[in-house]
């Protein structure tokens, strides 16, 4: 079946730090792939999606590359901020009816 | 509205009771998902409603879990007899339609305690 794995967390990083969380999956197929950011007290955001091998999502200053040849979607930031400070959640889509699967998100906080 | 809505936001209840959570989609949005999200548990994926196709339910966690969709909007998930290790944020979110290259939009969530 469809897996994805993070690295746990919390990462604790200081303000302008670079951040990377690793991702990588299991699936069949050709995935679609994404970076959820959960901000304390608020819902689930869409933060960048690649859906092809090689593609690049960014957004908000964040990058991944989705790298099939690893099977990894790594989410990079040069220059993290406090507001950056949330839950990070890896996920993936493998079938054409669209269900995510998740991974078990990672906990990021900055520090001024 | 302009993004997924849930309600209530917040619900208590005793053990043993039914709780109802309501979920109106984005306007337009044929696909929609009921996800859970728990302490150690992560995000769990519930249930699945396209268009007029039988819903997806394979994520629920037992009988007392159930949801409708009505007229091709609203949603209500329904918990019968709840045990406190339902307490959890339970998320509603809508797709445009399914695919893979499709945003998947999420509400805020409706927090339920379970006591």
């Amino acid at each position: 079946g469809n897996s994805v794995t993070q690295m746990e967390g919390p990462v604790t990083l200081s303000e302008e730090a670079f951040l990377t969380i690793n991702c990588t999956y299991t699936a069949t197929g050709y995935p679609s792939l994404f970076w959820y950011v959960q901000y304390p007290g608020e819902g689930l955001q869409l933060l960048l999606k690649a859906t092809k091998a090689d593609d690049k999502g960014s957004n908000k200053g964040f990058e991944a590359t989705y790298r099939k040849e690893t099977t990894s979607f790594h989410l990079e930031k040069g220059s993290v901020q406090v507001s950056d400070s949330a839950v990070y959640f890896c996920a993936l889509i493998n079938e054409s009816w669209g269900k995510l699967q998740f991974g078990a998100g990672t906990q990021v906080v900055v520090t001024p | 509205g302009a993004g997924v809505s849930q309600s209530p936001s917040n619900k208590v209840t005793e053990k043993g009771k039914d709780v109802e959570l309501r979920c109106d989609p984005i306007s337009g949005h044929t696909a929609l998902y009921w996800y859970r999200q728990s302490l150690g548990q992560g995000l769990e994926f519930l249930i699945y409603f396209q268009g007029n196709s039988a819903p997806d339910k394979s994520g629920l966690p037992s009988d007392r879990f159930s949801a409708e969709r009505t007229g091709g909007s609203v949603s209500t998930l329904t918990i019968q007899r709840t045990q406190q290790e339902d307490s959890a944020v339970y998320l509603c979110a809508s797709s445009l339609e399914p695919g893979l290259g499709n945003t998947i939009y999420f509400g805020e969530g409706s927090w339920l305690t379970v006591v």
